[in-house]
């Protein structure tokens, strides 16, 4: 398995502009966690699906940030309009049971300028 | 490439050993340094973080985490584990204090035999 794929690796834009992160599970799993990391806050979880449903989105930092997962292999967190403080690598994750560990992709790297 | 590696998949002590896990990384220079523990069931939190100063770090549930420039590593440790302490431990780094080039290790599985 090639492991959680995440695009575009590198994400440059303006303020004001939307911006769509996606992702694709490893095949089975089914919990995918989207994260937002910064230096200042850390890594902070934005939202989790269960079964493409979503189980708990109160990370979500505020109404310009959407999540979907109309499938099983396939997630996007959008951003609109987008802002410069929402600069930060966003991390997609995904594993099989609650109990095993995450399989975190490669993240994407947000600049808005 | 940039990488982060925790040679331990998975390791297994006794409630009351003593505990280290091991990182490493391949940077040209000193990265910004984590460790972040995942219980099962719940989401990750952080333990604790290296960015400067002095290289043994304390963090939160009496872990600790000594920097080793020489050579290139960062284990954490615990005096003492507790059956709670079963969890998954991931090692990260990050190349600048922008939060840019965040890097993963694939983390090590620990078991606590009672």
């Amino acid at each position: 398995d090639a492991g959680v794929i995440q695009s575009p690796r590198h994400e440059v834009t303006e303020m004001g502009q939307e911006v769509t992160l996606r992702c694709k599970p490893i095949s089975g799993h089914n919990s995918l966690f989207w994260y937002r990391q910064t230096m200042m806050r850390g890594l902070e979880l934005l939202i989790y699906f269960n079964n493409n449903v979503p189980i708990d989105d109160s990370g979500m930092p505020e109404d310009r940030f959407s999540a979907k997962m109309p499938n099983a292999s396939f997630s996007t967190l959008k951003i609109q309009p987008s802002e410069p403080r929402d600069s930060a690598v966003y991390f997609c994750a995904s594993r099989g049971d609650v109990y095993e560990k995450l399989f975190f992709g490669s993240g994407t790297q947000l600049s808005v300028l | 490439a940039q990488s982060v590696t925790q040679p331990d998949i998975h390791i297994t002590v006794s409630e009351g050993a003593s505990l280290e896990l091991r990182c490493n990384y391949s940077y040209g220079a000193t990265p910004y340094l984590f460790w972040y523990v995942q219980s099962p069931g719940q989401g990750l939190q952080l333990l604790l973080k290296y960015f400067s100063g002095d290289t043994l770090v304390q963090g939160i549930k009496g872990f600790e985490a000594e920097f080793k420039r020489s050579q290139s590593s960062f284990n954490l440790r615990k005096p003492s584990v507790h059956w709670s302490d079963a969890a998954e431990y991931f090692c990260a780094v990050s190349l600048d204090n922008y939060g840019q080039n965040f890097v993963f290790g694939p983390g090590t599985r620990l078991s606590v035999l009672p």
